[in-house]
């Protein structure tokens, strides 16, 4: 079953704490992504991988960090989050036309 | 850089209503647009995918319609129920950029 797998799903953490949330795709997919939604925001593009090794901004990055050594997976990392992070983040993998999301990760920082 | 609105916001109807659901994009230059449906604080369920080369597509009781030239989208849901109740979003490829949703609930 094509999956877009994400942990944890919800994760409560203290301000500057480093926490890592990970992604990982089972359909050989090149492209994925990392994004934030807020209320009345909808989501927004953190980053996004093209391929495994290449890695660029989307329209909010600051503050978080991506890497991407294999191509199934896709981790995001908060090297020192901060409450205005919390909110609710999803992974998606693609191949050309069609997206896949992952299940979203809850995230709140306190 | 390309922007997505979605409208209205939220919508309530009554059960069996026929809805529409619009979606405006300012670059026409899209190769597809998606619609989704998010159930509260879930993952996205993709309802829909037109390619840049249609016109519609047609899933059960919903049909997705692609304007490029004029930079509009509409998803129709015919004979509305409770299930439905859920938020709706478009979104623009390559770079996938979202609205910010339709929030529909239908009551019994």
């Amino acid at each position: 079953e094509a999956q877009v797998t994400q942990n944890p799903r919800y994760l409560i953490t203290v301000t500057g704490k480093k926490l890592t949330v990970t992604c990982s795709q089972n359909m050989n997919h090149e492209y994925m992504s990392w994004y934030r939604q807020d209320p009345g925001l909808g989501l927004r593009q953190i980053y996004y991988s093209m391929n495994v090794e290449v890695t660029d901004k989307g329209d909010v990055p600051e503050g978080y960090k991506v890497s991407r050594k294999e191509k199934r997976n896709f981790p995001l990392i908060l090297e020192s989050p901060s409450p205005n992070q919390t909110s609710l983040y999803f992974c998606a993998s693609r191949l050309n036309t069609e997206a896949f999301f992952g299940q979203g990760t809850r995230l709140t920082v306190v | 850089k390309q922007e997505v609105t979605q409208i209205p916001a939220a919508l309530s109807v009554p059960e069996g209503e026929n809805l529409v659901l619009n979606c405006s994009f300012t670059d026409s230059a899209i190769y597809n647009l998606q619609w989704f449906r998010q159930d509260p604080g879930k993952g996205l369920t993709s309802l829909l995918l037109i390619q840049s080369s249609q016109r519609e597509q047609t899933s059960g009781r919903l049909n997705a319609s692609l304007d490029k030239s004029s930079g509009r989208s509409t998803l129709y849901i015919a004979a509305s129920q409770p299930g439905d109740s859920a938020t709706y979003l478009c979104a623009t490829y390559n770079k996938l950029i979202f609205g910010a949703g339709t929030r529909l609930a239908v009551h019994p």
